[in-house]
């Protein structure tokens, strides 16, 4: 049973388009919601991070949104680039067992 | 300024041999994790060490073993290899960067078993 449900799979945007990636979970214990981008043959790298309190943080062009009441958050990354194609993993920390538990994965492919 | 360095980055096995991966962090952190990922799981934990000293399991430690040399060094030993480990290995510490809170991954060890 997948802690953290993404969506989509996959994903292909338009230079300059918006890319929208969304996620999903049931267990009210998480309090810790970070997201990770990664690059072919390289290890996940922390992107942006937002706690339950707050309902959107950005830093740059990537923007988290969340949800508290339907259990959502969603990583919108704004004018994307070519640079920024890569797979994006979504993550739920469980607070009391200092444990993450990550979604399955959304390849990004941005067309120039 | 390495972060998470893991050797090797490959390695192909035979069904039965044992093998250590090795992961070091130099960022003082407590925490040190495995993982493997697979196409379409995403990435599953093996094992956790949340201090020197500790470890524990994750969700899938079946045929594998830890070992927490010191705060720097965590390794993690399969010890009869079975192609359903064939996977990408990732070690990751846990600490921050800048204001944010999360893991600090290696670059991965891709190993096969035939």
């Amino acid at each position: 049973q997948q802690q953290v449900k993404q969506s989509p799979q996959s994903l292909i945007v338009q230079k300059g388009g918006i890319s929208i990636i969304n996620c999903a979970y049931e267990n009210t214990a998480f309090d810790y919601f970070p997201w990770y981008q990664q690059f072919p043959g390289k290890g996940p790298a922390l992107l942006i991070a937002i706690r339950p309190d707050v309902s959107e943080k950005k830093e740059g062009r990537f923007t988290i949104s969340f949800n508290k009441s339907a259990k959502q958050f969603s990583l919108h990354i704004m004018d994307s680039q070519p640079g920024d194609s890569a797979t994006y993993f979504c993550a739920a920390r469980l607070y009391n067992f200092n444990k993450f538990y990550f979604g399955s994965g959304t390849k990004l492919n941005v067309k120039p | 300024n390495a972060g998470v360095t893991q050797t090797p980055k490959f390695q192909v096995l035979k069904t039965g041999q044992s093998m250590t991966l090795q992961c070091a962090q130099d960022m003082n952190h407590n925490s040190m994790y495995w993982y493997r990922q697979d196409p379409g799981m995403g990435l599953r934990l093996i094992y956790y060490s949340a201090s020197e000293g500790t470890t524990d399991k994750g969700e899938v430690p079946n045929g594998y073993n830890v070992s927490r040399l010191n705060k720097r060094e965590f390794s993690l030993r399969l010890e009869s290899a079975a192609p359903s480990q064939t996977s990408v290995y990732f070690c990751a510490s846990r600490g921050y960067k800048g204001s944010d809170y999360g893991y600090t991954f290696g670059s991965g060890t891709r190993l096969t078993v035939v």
